[in-house]
């Protein structure tokens, strides 16, 4: 069975340093996997894919993500962090026959000014 | 803009009240699915429709049912809400999951209470 892993309930970084939010995955065949933003009572916003291609995958708010196949990570980061990043994140991928996301747990992404 | 729609936003029932919530979408995508969230918690696909064809997760509760009429609309029912039927409710759309590149485009949910 497939599933994903978010080892951090929360990060906290300043406004303007950089941010990593971790996302490990385990699935048989090829990993497709996303990035979703969630704020607070709202749906899911899409931030980012891996297809295949460029381990670096570059996404919407200049956000992106490294695809590291030997370590089976898929990780968000942004060079330089705003307030207004703050929300949930949630990595996940998607199930064999693509109906359907498997998701993480979701990370708290709390940037202080 | 094309986008994803929910109503409504939030919706409050008794216990054992039968509740439906609304989902449609602009998109023109084939598949609509129904996620629920609850609180801290990752989303859990509870069924989905590939056009007409109706796909129920095996641990969805027997309580939770969906229609789709059309390509635009999909309803979520919960015949006899219980109080840990509280949740958000999320739909999402998708075009074509046999499509490596397929990707799901969320709504803005439905938070249902339970009193």
């Amino acid at each position: 069975a497939q599933s994903v892993a978010q080892p951090e309930d929360q990060v906290n970084v300043a406004e303007g340093n950089p941010l990593t939010v971790k996302c490990t995955y385990s699935v048989s065949g090829n990993p497709y996997l996303f990035w979703y933003v969630q704020y607070p009572n709202r749906g899911l916003q899409f931030l980012l894919k891996y297809i295949t291609g460029d381990n670096l995958v570059k996404g919407s708010y200049g956000f992106e993500a490294e695809f590291n196949k030997s370590q089976t990570s898929f990780h968000l980061k942004k060079p330089s962090a705003l307030v207004s990043d703050s929300a949930l994140y949630f990595c996940a991928v998607r199930r064999p026959r693509g109906d359907g996301l498997t998701f993480g747990k979701g990370t708290h992404l709390i940037i202080q000014p | 803009d094309a986008m994803v729609i929910q109503n409504p936003r939030y919706q409050v029932t008794q216990f054992g009240k039968p509740v439906t919530l609304s989902c449609s979408q602009t998109l023109n995508h084939n598949v609509m699915y129904w996620y629920q969230q609850k609180s801290s918690q990752a989303p859990k696909l509870l069924f989905h429709y590939y056009d007409k064809d109706f796909n129920n997760e095996a641990d969805t509760p027997d309580n939770f049912q969906s229609r789709r009429p059309n390509t635009s609309f999909c309803f979520l029912d919960i015949r006899s809400p219980g109080l840990g039927d509280a949740a958000m409710y999320l739909c999402a759309t998708s075009r074509d999951p046999g499509m490596s590149t397929d990707t799901q485009y969320f709504g803005p949910g439905t938070r249902l209470t339970v009193l």
